[in-house]
């Protein structure tokens, strides 16, 4: 069963400093997000790519965020300056097209804390 | 505010018991839902979905429902079993070229011997 991976598992950070979250799709697929989910809260959509550009974006999605997919494999999330309120776990998911959520994998996860 | 939400945040059922969860939204465009389940420590995983021109979907265990006049979802696992101890989601695919999906809360649902 193929896998979208995640690195790290957790990340603490304090607050100000810029964070990485990194995600390895899976490698044929074309259709990359990123969700977060703040404790005993809802999963939130942050941010849909494709074609190496963003397609859609929350209101969460603001200018501390950005997304970039560096080389064929890897797919980042980037926090400028990390917020207390940022503290969530943060989800990557990938899908080869857009005609099956079925097809639609999320991968386990990165626990951000930010301190 | 538009929104998907969920009735009950805990259900506990016997083990072979049918389970049901519920879901409201309040958004009457929306013309697609999709079921998740996560479990502890992982991230969502599909389980069934439905579009507004239909009212019923079975899978494996599993059939969703959608009354569109009352704007209510629900999911029913049959012969429950312990694995399928797990918060489940219902979502809505907001998204116009991808899926931005609007999750609800989750409710937890707990199989107990």
């Amino acid at each position: 069963e193929p896998e979208v991976t995640q690195t790290p598992s957790h990340q603490v950070t304090q607050m100000g400093q810029e964070v990485i979250l990194r995600c390895v799709p899976i490698s044929n697929h074309l259709y990359f997000y990123w969700y977060r989910q703040i404790l005993g809260q809802k999963v939130e959509f942050l941010v849909s790519f494709y074609n190496n550009e963003i397609s859609e974006k929350s209101e969460i999605f603001d200018d501390q965020f950005s997304v970039e997919r560096p080389d064929g494999s890897n797919f980042t999330l980037k926090i400028r300056s990390t917020k207390l309120e940022d503290s969530a776990m943060y989800f990557c998911a990938s899908s080869e097209a857009l005609g099956d959520v079925e097809k639609l994998f999320f991968g386990s996860g990165t626990q951000l804390s930010v301190l | 505010g538009e929104s998907v939400g969920l009735h009950l945040p805990t259900l506990s059922v016997q083990e072979g018991d049918n389970s049901i969860i519920n879901c409201a939204y309040s958004n009457s465009a929306s013309d697609y839902f999709i079921w998740y389940k996560q479990e502890s420590g992982k991230g969502p995983q599909f389980i069934i979905d439905i579009r507004s021109n239909m009212d019923k979907r079975q899978g494996q265990r599993v059939t969703v429902l959608l009354n569109k006049t009352v704007k209510h979802l629900s999911l029913q696992i049959a012969a429950t079993q312990p694995g399928d101890s797990a918060v489940y989601f219902c979502a809505e695919n907001k998204g116009t070229s991808g899926y931005a999906l609007n999750f609800g809360k989750g409710t937890s649902l707990l199989v107990t011997p």
